[in-house]
């Protein structure tokens, strides 16, 4: 079946600096990819649908300029949480999907980012 | 933005029994999906059931789905202890693919 795997599963920041988190599609070619984020005992919020080779389309109220996206290849998009705080603590997770509309996403296993 | 409500927010039950799940959204669908998601992990996708269905199984599984009334439910029968996880229901509408996720329901199966 179709793969997502996304790195790193954990990662601890101090406040200011940034980290890349990336999200590739294994066996299948993947042209959106979408980033959602997670708070403890709450449901997935969408940020932003990543598009390859172009601009990606953010969700109301996520700031663009804090969460960079790149899509750069048909496998493989980034989400950059850029002069992170503490505010940015959470659980990010990336989808995609291997056939057209009217399928199911596959998942990553998504990344637990902690910013002290 | 968050498409659906679910109810209950939180289940729990003993091994053997059955478990139902409620879903409610807002807008027109294309389809329905729901997710189960353990602890700290990604999504795995259970059930998707387009809008033009009413019913749809999956081994244990039994989703239903009532556009007139915007809701879906989503049945575990003979749960186990390994059924115990968070479920959502996700709505797929327009022509851009994202799904919208609903609040999610903690289901915990006692042994």
């Amino acid at each position: 079946g179709a793969v997502v795997s996304q790195h790193p599963s954990r990662v601890i920041c101090k406040s200011g600096t940034s980290v890349k988190i990336e999200c590739r599609s294994l066996d299948f070619q993947a042209t959106t990819m979408f980033w959602y984020r997670q708070f403890p005992k709450q449901s997935l919020m969408l940020m932003a649908t990543s598009n390859e080779g172009s601009k990606a389309t953010y969700e109301q109220g996520v700031e663009k300029d804090k969460f960079l996206i790149n899509h750069a290849s048909l496998t493989l998009s980034t989400l950059t949480v850029t002069s992170a705080h503490p505010e940015d603590s959470s659980f990010y997770i990336c989808s995609a999907r291997d056939q057209q509309y009217n399928s199911p996403l596959h998942f990553g296993n998504g990344t637990r980012l902690t910013v002290t | 933005s968050q498409q659906g409500e679910e109810d209950p927010q939180a289940l729990s039950i003993q091994e053997g029994e059955n478990a139902t799940m409620n879903c409610s959204y807002k807008t027109s669908i294309n389809n329905l999906q729901w997710y189960r998601q353990n602890s700290g992990r990604g999504l795995v996708h259970l059930i998707l059931i387009r809008s033009n269905e009413r019913e749809k199984h999956s081994g244990r599984l039994r989703v239903t789905l009532d556009t007139s009334k915007k809701s879906s439910s989503l049945l575990i029968t003979a749960s186990r202890a390994a059924d115990t996880a968070s479920y959502f229901c996700a709505t797929d509408a327009g022509n851009t693919g994202k799904l919208i996720f609903g609040q999610g329901t903690t289901l915990q199966v006692k042994p």
